[in-house]
C-alpha cells in the first residue's frame, strides 16, 4: 500500500467511448505522473504536473488528455483510443525534496477493442 | 540523451541461487540510479537507490553499486527466495532531484521452490 490508489482497476472500451481514469493521493506530494506500461517495452512516461502545472508532456497524443484539479487528483481522459493504446497505465507522485523516488498506484488496466 | 538497458528476461532460478540482473546507462553529468521492483498485480515501488559513484544501495538482501567507469548498477542478491518473483526495474534520474525518471525495460524473475 503506497497511498497512491487508481480507479478503475481495470477497464474495457470500444475505440469511440469516452473515459477516465483517476488517481488520487493524499500524501503532501506535489507532482503527479502518468506512465504508461506495455509488455516489453519500458515505462513511458506521459505526463508530469508540479503543482497542477503541467510540466512535462511526452509527446503523447491528443486522444490522451490529462487533468489536475488539485495537488491530490489526476485524472487522465480518454476519447477515441486504438487498439494499441491498451496497457496498464499507471499514476505516481513525488514527495516535495525527493531525490527521485516516486510512490506508484497499482495501475489501471486498459483494452480497447 | 539519457537510457537504461536491462538484461533480457525472463530469468528463473531455484531458491537460494545467486542472482545477477544487469543494468547500463547512457546519461550526461551525475545522475542518481534506482532499482524498483513490481510485484504481480501492484504497482511499482522503490528497492533501493544511489546518488553518486561508487555508492551502494542495499535493502531486502538486495544490493547494487554504482560504477561510473562501466556506466553500471547491476542488481544482485546472495539466496533468493520464491517470494523474491517480481519484475525489476532499473532507473535513472538526470540528477538528484530531477523531476523526470527513466526506466528500463524490465526483468521478470521466477523462483521456483
Amino acid at each position: 500500500e503506497t497511498g497512491v490508489t487508481q480507479t478503475p482497476r481495470h477497464l474495457v472500451m470500444g475505440m469511440t467511448n469516452k473515459k477516465s481514469l483517476k488517481c488520487e493521493q493524499h500524501l503532501g506530494h506535489n507532482a503527479m505522473y502518468w506512465y504508461k506500461q506495455s509488455a516489453k517495452k519500458p515505462l513511458e512516461l506521459m505526463f508530469v504536473y508540479n503543482f497542477k502545472e503541467q510540466t512535462e508532456n511526452n509527446s503523447v497524443p491528443s486522444r490522451f488528455s490529462p487533468e489536475c484539479p488539485n495537488s491530490s487528483h489526476l485524472f487522465l481522459h480518454l476519447h477515441t483510443l486504438q487498439p494499441e493504446d491498451s496497457a496498464l497505465y499507471l499514476c505516481a507522485s513525488r514527495p516535495p525534496g525527493s531525490d527521485g523516488e516516486l510512490f506508484f498506484g497499482e495501475g489501471s488496466r486498459l483494452t480497447v477493442l | 540523451g539519457n537510457s537504461v538497458t536491462q538484461m533480457e528476461g525472463p530469468v528463473t532460478l531455484s531458491e537460494e541461487a545467486f542472482l545477477t540482473i544487469n543494468c547500463t546507462y547512457t546519461a550526461t553529468g551525475y545522475p542518481s540510479l534506482f532499482w524498483y521492483v513490481q510485484y504481480p498485480g501492484e504497482g511499482l515501488q522503490l528497492l533501493l537507490k544511489a546518488t553518486k559513484a561508487d555508492d551502494k544501495g542495499s535493502n531486502k538482501g538486495f544490493e547494487a553499486t554504482y560504477r561510473k567507469e562501466t556506466t553500471s548498477f547491476h542488481l544482485e542478491k546472495g539466496s533468493v527466495q520464491v517470494s523474491d518473483s517480481a519484475v525489476y526495474f532499473c532507473a535513472l534520474s538526470r540528477y538528484a532531484g530531477a523531476q523526470k525518471l527513466v526506466f528500463g525495460q524490465g526483468t521478470r524473475l521466477t523462483i521456483n521452490p
